[in-house]
């Protein structure tokens, strides 16, 4: 049973577009949401994550957006670079001692020049 | 600050022989990650280690699957014996603690075929 779920497996934008990359979760436990970057042969690295009691959290060309309600969050990355070119993975973590992360399937996002 | 090292970077078996990964993390990291991630999946949490107490293994196959962290630092992990379904990218991490706050990072991965 997928907790966090990314439903679309790759995304293709033109350089200086918007990316958005999507997120949904089931539990409802999760209280906070994080997204990494991964390159080919790479380990992934952290880009930008957002608690649950925040709604948007920004860091330069990066929003993340979280919807409780509707248990969705989403990555926006204006504008975009052909170096965003990468799979982008949605992780979730819920409250608690051991805060083990749950991690999407991942998106491929090509960014084209 | 050097980054979490991982070794080998690949490797390939045949199924029932054994394998051992290595993983040296940040320096200063109390917390280590192994995850095992399968081709178009995301990273599975295997083993989680604070020092070098383990507090999560609930998704290690502790038939097959063993992992250590003597002394706190470098850690191993060991398959034996290995299965076709074990083919995948073992990552390592580190953070500082065990608060989600801190971030995990990344080794560059050791990527295991077994045939």
């Amino acid at each position: 049973d997928q907790q966090v779920k990314q439903n679309s497996p790759s995304l293709s934008v033109q350089e200086g577009r918007i990316s958005i990359l999507n997120c949904d979760y089931t539990n409802s436990m999760f209280d906070y949401f994080l997204w990494y970057k991964k390159y080919p042969a790479e380990g992934p690295t952290f880009l930008i994550s957002i608690s649950s009691i925040k709604d948007k959290n920004e860091d330069g060309r990066f929003t993340v957006f979280l919807n409780k309600s509707a248990k969705h969050l989403s990555l926006h990355i204006v504008p975009s670079q052909p170096g965003d070119s990468a799979v982008y993975f949605c992780a979730a973590s819920n409250a608690g001692n051991n805060r083990k992360l749950i991690w999407g399937l991942g998106t491929s996002l090509a960014v084209n020049p | 600050e050097a980054g979490v090292a991982q070794s080998p970077r690949y490797k390939i078996i045949e199924k029932r022989q054994s394998v051992a990964f290595w993983c040296n993390p940040i320096s200063g990291h109390a917390t280590l990650y192994w995850y095992q991630q399968i081709l178009g999946q995301g990273p599975k949490l295997l083993i989680q280690f604070q020092n070098n107490g383990v507090v999560d293994d609930s998704q290690l196959p502790k038939d097959r699957f063993s992992a250590e962290r003597l002394k706190g630092v470098d850690s191993t992990l060991k398959i034996q014996p290995a299965k076709l379904e074990d083919s995948a990218v073992y990552l390592c991490a580190s953070s500082q603690g065990l608060a989600v706050a801190y971030e995990q990072y990344f080794g560059p991965g050791t990527r295991l075929t077994v045939t």
